[in-house]
């Protein structure tokens, strides 16, 4: 099956700081990634879509200009959190729709965000 | 918006033995797709078996098949002859055409030894 992968898949940083986090569709083309949070034992919350060609758009809640999406090609979107703080350490998963039927999505493996 | 609801945080199985995940959805889409997501330990989201709301058949892959009552919007998961593999957190989720997944709560399966 089609394969998504994230970097990196754990990282740690200092608040104030910038993250950036790498969604590449490895074996297929996407158009259309989207990006999750989720914090430990609960389930995945809906940030954004990100958009080939075109701005991101984000879910109700979710701040703009702290979480910038940017879908450089057809294979990579980037999540870089800004400005980080201790309340943004999470869980961030891409995923990509297959481009066939069902609206299947392939996940990435996930990156484990620590902002200290 | 779609919301979709398991009421079961957590569910405990002995090995070799059937459980039973409920989910329930809301939405007013005539055409939409319905899935189980497992997700082990290790956190990577794997697929555990989809249905397309035309279809009348419920979905069956080996040992986990769904029960989808179409007009009582439910969706539920049957794992038969669990396997300690099984222990992991299952969520179901909903798609209508713009891709977008809507996610439950998940359910905790711990299957015990």
């Amino acid at each position: 099956g089609a394969v998504v992968s994230q970097h990196p898949s754990w990282v740690i940083c200092k608040s104030g700081t910038s993250v950036k986090i790498e969604c590449r569709s490895l074996d297929f083309q996407a158009t259309t990634m989207f990006w999750y949070r989720q914090f430990p034992k609960q389930s995945l919350m809906l940030m954004a879509t990100s958009n080939e060609g075109s701005k991101a758009t984000y879910e109700q809640g979710v701040e703009k200009d702290k979480f910038l999406i940017n879908h450089a090609s057809l294979t990579l979107s980037t999540l870089t959190v800004t400005s980080a703080h201790p309340e943004d350490s999470s869980f961030y998963i891409c995923s990509a729709p297959n481009g066939r039927a069902y609206n299947e999505q392939f996940f990435g493996p996930g990156t484990r965000l620590t902002v200290l | 918006a779609q919301t979709v609801t398991q009421s079961q945080p957590e569910m405990s199985v002995q090995e070799a033995e059937t459980v039973t995940l409920s989910c329930t959805y809301d939405t007013s889409e005539s055409n939409y797709y319905l899935f189980w997501y497992k997700q082990p330990p290790s956190r990577q989201m794997i697929l555990v078996i989809r249905q397309e709301a035309y279809k009348q058949q419920n979905a069956t892959e080996n040992r986990f098949s769904v029960n989808f009552q179409k007009a009582a919007k439910s969706f539920s998961l049957k794992i038969s002859d669990s396997q300690l593999g099984d222990t992991a957190m299952y969520f179901c989720a909903f798609s209508a055409n713009d891709y977008k997944l809507s996610f439950g709560a998940g359910t905790t399966v711990t299957v015990r030894a």
